[in-house]
Formats: C-alpha cells, sequence, structure tokens
C-alpha cells in the first residue's frame, strides 16, 4: 500500500525550532518530487516547499523562505522539513505529499496524488 | 506568483443537485491545474489532474474542464459523501498555490 506518515510536530516557542519527517512507504520513492502543504487552523491549503526526486532542484513558499529548508534522504525513503525561527502564524497542520506527473505533448503535468495524515505544529509561548 | 480565486467560497445544495465551482487564475497556466475535495480532519484527496483527467477510483460523477485562466469542477449529481471542501491548485510555476476553497455543505 502507498503510505507517507509524518512525525516530528509539537509544540515549540516562538523562535524556536523543529524538524518534521515524513516516512514513504509501497513505492519508489526516489522516482518522485516530494512536498510540504500546510494548513492553519480553520484556513485553507498553504503550499511550503518542492524537491526534486534527485534534490537537484528545491523550492519554497515566500512565508518560509529563509527559515524552513526541505531536505530528503532516499535511501531511507523519508523526507524532511527543517523549520526555524518558528512564528506563531506556522502553527498548522503540516501534510507531506508525493507529486506525480503525467507527460503529454512536451510537458510534465504535476499534482499531487498522495498525502500523508499529517503532523501538528503549535507555535506558542 | 500566481493567483487562484475560487467562487463561490460557501455552496448550499442538495443531494442529487448539480454543483459547479469555478477556479480562475491570475495568468494563464494552460491545463496545469488540480482539483482536491478535503473532509475535516482529513487529509485533501485528489479528484481531478491535468484540468480534466479523473483520478482512478474517483466516482464518474466528478468532471473538470477549462484551460487558460478559467476552470470549473463540476459534481452531476450529489452524494451525501460529496458534503466537504474543495481546492485548485495550479502547477504552472513557482509556488504552486492553491485557491482559497468553497465548502460544499447542505
Amino acid at each position: 500500500e502507498v503510505q507517507l506518515l509524518e512525525s516530528g510536530g509539537g509544540l515549540v516557542q516562538p523562535g524556536g525550532s523543529l524538524r518534521l519527517s515524513c516516512a514513504a512507504s509501497g513505492f519508489t520513492f526516489s522516482s518522485y518530487r516530494m512536498n510540504w502543504v500546510r494548513q492553519a487552523p480553520g484556513k485553507g491549503l498553504e503550499w511550503v516547499s518542492d524537491i526534486s526526486s534527485s534534490s537537484s532542484t528545491i523550492y519554497y513558499g515566500d512565508s518560509v523562505k529563509g527559515r524552513f529548508t526541505i531536505s530528503r534522504d532516499n535511501a531511507k525513503s523519508s523526507l524532511y522539513l527543517q523549520m526555524n525561527s518558528l512564528r506563531a502564524e506556522d502553527t498548522a497542520v503540516y501534510y507531506c505529499a508525493r507529486a506525480a506527473a503525467q507527460y503529454s505533448s512536451s510537458y510534465y503535468y504535476y499534482y499531487m496524488d498522495v498525502w500523508g495524515k499529517g503532523t501538528t505544529v503549535t507555535v506558542s509561548s | 506568483d500566481i493567483q487562484m480565486t475560487q467562487s463561490p467560497s460557501t455552496l448550499s445544495a442538495s443531494v442529487g443537485d448539480r454543483v459547479t465551482i469555478t477556479c480562475r487564475a491570475s495568468q494563464s497556466i494552460s491545463s496545469w491545474l488540480a482539483w482536491y475535495q478535503q473532509k475535516p480532519g482529513k487529509a485533501p484527496k485528489l479528484l481531478i489532474y491535468k484540468a480534466s483527467s479523473l483520478e482512478s477510483g474517483v466516482p464518474s460523477r466528478f468532471s473538470g474542464s477549462g484551460s487558460g485562466t478559467e476552470f470549473t469542477l463540476t459534481i452531476s449529481s450529489l452524494q451525501p459523501d460529496d458534503f466537504a471542501t474543495y481546492y485548485c491548485q495550479h502547477f504552472n510555476s513557482y509556488p504552486w498555490t492553491f485557491g482559497q476553497g468553497t465548502k460544499v455543505e447542505i
């Protein structure tokens, strides 16, 4: 069964750090781009970061750029998100998601087809 | 950055209704669009990708259309399990932003 399982969430003080992990199983992890998406309480989905299969290309949303670092270990089928200088507005459920792609007419059409259940990060004093 | 705007924000409907949700992009995104369904306390679930391709296992009452800047998600006959929040997301360029969501309620 294809599965993603996040861990590492918790309560942290403003300015603190936290490292999230996402363990993948049931598919060839090293073949896929992977992403982090978050959802603040009662709010919509916010794309956070994307990393290519070989870690050669990485992208971040403006709200986390310079504070968060995405990484992966293909040997361990794991995705990570190092979060530093945390703020109250980073409080959210953090999901990892697989980015699949369909190649058509010379383009790759991406979409997030597998999601974890999420891990909750609370930034509060 | 490309902004995605969904309408309406909330939609009241009944079982059996035909429901249409619109997603507009601030610039052309060709067909680089996906639709997701999310229920309270659950992760999002992929419904549609490449604007109109139905994800495997998703009921055929769900359909997507559009290209460029205007897209629609249609539920042909609303079922009790369909009451949820729906999001669009573009993949044209980074950041891969989501629409603000459309809540479908009774």
